[in-house]
């Protein structure tokens, strides 16, 4: 079955430890998102990348670093640099904009990181 | 940047009854996509229905409808013959243009919970 597999479900963290949390899609998607959710706060995006080799930072990717050199693959590490880090971390893929305008986001199951 | 507002943090239903979440949004754009998830317990994140903002026509998924008003910037979600199963956050979302780069990515609300009693 195609989707996304984020991993570990739950990450726990000592203060100063950088940790990388995994997403991988076979869902031949072209573009790859990292979204942080707190409570009432909603989905933020951290990152996005849209293609092979290039990503943007979204509005709070401060602390947050990424890499896409596979398609199928868009890590985030989440830094010692990151104030509040504990938090949901949601990764998400969609169809490259000219193959989908409607920019419907396909989500794995998420990565609870607990800083201790 | 588009905001989403969702005002309702929590609404309550009895099963099989009919509940409405709203949600409001800010754009200056003409054509954009709309978009109801839905986030049960286990938090995987699961598309309930989706509306372009040119088709006049309100979009429904069986029990899922949605009342669109482009105008007002309205984008409220009805849920009809309400199910325990429905009891789950529901995430108002926009589609927004990325910048410098010829992409989208989704603007979300804070989410309103929903339960539903039996």
């Amino acid at each position: 079955d195609g989707g996304i597999t984020q991993s570990p479900k739950y990450l726990f963290r000592k203060e100063g430890q950088n940790v990388t949390l995994s997403c991988e899609q076979n869902l031949n998607h072209d573009a790859m998102y990292w979204y942080r959710q707190d409570p009432g706060q909603g989905l933020r995006l951290i990152y996005y990348s849209q293609i092979v080799n290039d990503f943007q930072k979204g509005d709070i990717a401060e602390g947050y670093s990424v890499s896409r050199e596979k398609k199928e693959s868009f890590p985030l590490t989440v830094t010692s640099a990151q104030k509040n880090p504990t938090a949901f971390y949601l990764c998400a893929s969609s169809m490259r904009f000219g193959d989908d305008p409607t920019g419907e986001l396909f989500f794995g199951e998420g990565s609870r990181l607990t800083v201790l | 940047a588009q905001t989403v507002t969702q005002s309702q943090p929590e609404m309550s239903v009895q099963e099989a009854e009919t509940v409405t979440l709203s949600c409001t949004y800010d754009t200056s754009e003409s054509d954009y996509y709309l978009f109801w998830y839905k986030q049960p317990p286990s938090r995987q994140m699961i598309l309930v229905i989706r509306q372009e903002a040119y088709k006049q026509q309100n979009a429904t998924e069986n029990r899922f409808s949605v009342n669109f008003q482009k105008a007002a910037k309205s984008f409220s979600l009805k849920i009809s013959d309400s199910q325990l199963g429905d009891a789950a956050m529901y995430f108002c979302a926009y589609r927004s243009v990325l910048r410098g780069v010829s992409g989208y990515a989704l603007n979300f609300g804070k989410g309103t919970s929903l339960l539903v009693t039996p």
